[in-house]
């Protein structure tokens, strides 16, 4: 079945630009994740979305960043103002709502971001 | 989310199995084993869970020690498309997967 789905697989653009990154979760999946993975490192979490609930924004590293989850789906992740310490692979994941604490995360195959 | 500790490079031969372990020492009774593979340039791939019973799915099993304080990750019959790196997480809930730096396995003609 389909996988998790992220646009743009690349994204290149000049410090200073707002920058907009799509996940589109597998069908059914109500808990909605995004991570960053620079270069050689781990992965860092961002925002956690679960159904109707807020969002876990607990991961955010300033206020540049910002994401949302329209109709319980597709979630869009923006950054405002990018900085080059912004470039990095950005990943989402999905998993299913029940028992969300022991569900396997599947992950997307992420966006390139890299900043001029 | 207990500390796992993984070697931090392996080679197994292709066709034969490769054995991948994990030392999770402090994990408690509600968390669970996960692994995951990233190949490079791609997301990470969800492999196998378990809690303390043994598991086997079609790609891989997962035999955990009865005091659950370590794990091993078995691929039958390793391929070159196996070459990944592998990491074992144990966790009970939250919000996130905290990646380690996991395994690098090289499998080879």
């Amino acid at each position: 079945g389909a996988g998790v789905s992220q646009s743009p697989s690349n994204k290149v653009t000049e410090k200073g630009k707002d920058v907009e990154l799509r996940c589109d979760p597998i069908s059914g999946h109500t808990a909605l994740y995004w991570y960053r993975q620079s270069l050689g490192q781990g992965l860092e979490f961002l925002i956690y979305f679960q159904g109707n609930s807020a969002p876990d924004k607990s991961g955010l590293p300033s206020d540049r960043f910002s994401a949302e989850r329209t109709g319980g789906s597709v979630s869009t992740l923006t950054i405002q103002r990018t900085q080059q310490e912004d470039s990095a692979v950005y990943l989402c994941a999905s998993s299913l709502g029940v028992g969300t604490g022991v569900q396997p995360q599947h992950f997307g195959d992420g966006t390139r971001l890299s900043i001029l | 989310d207990a500390k796992t500790t993984q070697p931090t490079s392996m080679d197994c031969a292709e066709g034969r199995a490769a054995n991948l372990p994990c030392n999770h020492s402090t994990i408690s009774g509600n968390e669970y084993v996960y692994w995951y593979r990233q190949i490079h340039s791609q997301g990470p791939q969800y492999i196998i869970h378990g809690l303390k019973n043994n598991e086997t799915n079609e790609m891989a099993s997962l035999i955990i020690t009865e005091d659950r304080k370590s794990s091993t990750l078995i691929l039958p019959h390793a391929t070159l498309r196996d070459t990944a790196v592998y990491y074992c997480i144990v966790r009970s809930g939250g919000n996130q997967f905290y990646f380690g730096t996991g395994t690098s396995l090289t499998v080879i003609p």
